[in-house]
């Protein structure tokens, strides 16, 4: 099966960036997607790039994504204390209505 | 407003009981999943659906079944509960859109305990 693989925790203090990376296995994706679940929550979709695109911003999140080393990362710009999640990255590998997730990495934010 | 609901949101139950977890969309979509989260392993698939009487397995698909009558409902049930299948349970629906990203649209999630 496909392992899409993240870090499983990142601390960083109020009003820095982070940076949440993933690797991912199916160079076939269409789409790659950036999930953000918030405690006792479902997942809810912060973004998504295309894969034929290096990088995608929005607002303070930028996605990029390197193809050759099958590599995603999502930066988080001025981080806020109401960031703190767990961040999954995804990829639609087995066609385009199926998702694999990852492990997910949980943001903790320091004031 | 459209949403996706999931009933019961707690439940504990005991080893060899059949225990069923409703999953509700008013979204109308075709597509629905049912996934398990776990520590260390993220969200895993359990059982998807792309449209009515349609059902396939999912990477961990033993010891759990479903059924797709409608468009609305994708019920999952565990024939005989085991202690392993403790997890936190996640529905899930997304429209079939080829020309664009298929969001899945995340229910609450169920907190199932078995004993």
């Amino acid at each position: 099966g496909e392992d899409v693989e993240q870090s499983l925790f990142l601390s960083v203090r109020e009003g820095d960036s982070s940076v949440i990376n993933c690797t991912y296995t199916d160079s076939s994706s269409t789409y790659l997607y950036w999930y953000k679940q918030e405690p006792g929550a479902g997942l809810q979709l912060l973004t998504y790039i295309f894969s034929n695109m290096d990088m995608k911003q929005d607002q303070r999140l930028t996605v990029l994504l390197n193809k050759k080393d099958k590599h995603l990362s999502l930066r988080i710009a001025d981080t806020q204390t109401g960031d703190s999640a767990i961040y999954f990255c995804a990829e639609n590998s087995g066609g385009y209505q199926k998702v694999t997730f990852g492990t997910g990495t949980k943001l903790q934010v320091i004031p | 407003d459209a949403e996706i609901t999931q009933s019961p949101r707690h439940k504990i139950t005991e080893t060899g009981r059949q225990v069923t977890l409703a999953c509700h969309q008013t979204w109308n979509h075709n597509n629905m999943f049912w996934y398990r989260q776990d520590l260390g392993h993220g969200l895993r698939l359990i059982h998807y659906s792309y449209g009515v009487h349609d059902t396939n397995k999912g990477e961990v698909s033993d010891g759990y079944s479903v059924s797709r009558s409608n468009t609305e409902d994708l019920p999952l049930t565990l024939e005989s509960a085991a202690s392993s299948q403790t997890s936190v349970y996640f529905c899930a629906s997304s429209e079939s859109l080829r020309q664009a990203p298929d969001t899945q649209y995340f229910g609450p999630g169920t907190r199932l305990t078995v004993l």
